[in-house]
């Protein structure tokens, strides 16, 4: 089974504070996500890498940033977390698709609080 | 960006009951995904289809995609409690860079008090 964690459930931070959201898949999945999830608006495509080192922007980047410096593992960058990022944040794998579609695997999600 | 529009935002279900809930999209998508998220749990792949017109079953789960393929719908027959949770929808285009996906903003599912 394939498995994507996610280093914390619950995060608490301050404004303005530097944030680290870490992921970790074990299938050697050349694809990965971050998703914002917020009620109403479904899930949002903050940024994806299709292989190491690769990023490209997703819907709503701004305020964020992100590492992929091994296959296995994406970062969710925080530069300086504001309040309007409080959000539960979602991170996603799936392998390269040959035909048809590639199934995302999701994470548990980190629900993040920035008072 | 493409937006997909799904309704209802919320239901209640009965014990038993057919329930259904659709998305619709301002653009054509080649994939349309179902996916459901149970609660403090990442969402989960329910069913995938991949040409317009196309009507899958996953046990009590029936998704069609529409033939103008810019909208999809699920229907879940006899529900049960285990139904609960939130109910996604998901667009790809063809070759879409690095497999991303348009979601909708969900279908929550709750049990009639």
């Amino acid at each position: 089974d394939v498995k994507v964690t996610q280093s914390s459930r619950y995060l608490v931070k301050r404004t303005g504070e530097k944030v680290f959201l870490e992921c970790v898949q074990d299938m050697d999945h050349e694809n990965m996500f971050w998703y914002r999830q917020d009620p109403g608006l479904g899930l949002r495509l903050i940024y994806f890498s299709y292989d190491v080192k690769m990023k490209e922007k997703g819907d709503i980047p701004e305020g964020y940033s992100v590492s992929r410096e091994k296959k296995e593992r994406f970062s969710l960058i925080l530069e300086s977390a504001s309040t309007n990022q409080t959000s539960m944040y979602l991170c996603a794998s799936s392998r390269q698709p040959g035909q048809g579609y590639s199934p995302l695997h999701f994470g548990n999600g980190t629900r993040l609080t920035v008072t | 960006g493409q937006q997909l529009n799904q309704s209802p935002q919320s239901m209640f279900i009965q014990e038993g009951e057919d329930v259904s809930m659709n998305c619709t999209s301002s653009s054509i998508f080649n994939t349309w995904l179902w996916y459901k998220q149970d609660p403090g749990e990442g969402p989960v792949l329910l069913i995938a289809l991949y040409k317009a017109g196309e009507l899958t079953s996953n046990g009590r789960l029936t998704a069609q995609f529409g033939i103008t393929r810019k909208d999809s719908f699920l229907n879940i027959s006899a529900s049960i409690p285990s139904d609960v949770g939130i109910y996604f929808c998901a667009g790809q285009l063809y070759k879409a860079a690095g497999n991303k996906l348009t979601f909708g903003g969900g279908t929550r599912v709750l049990v009639k008090p």
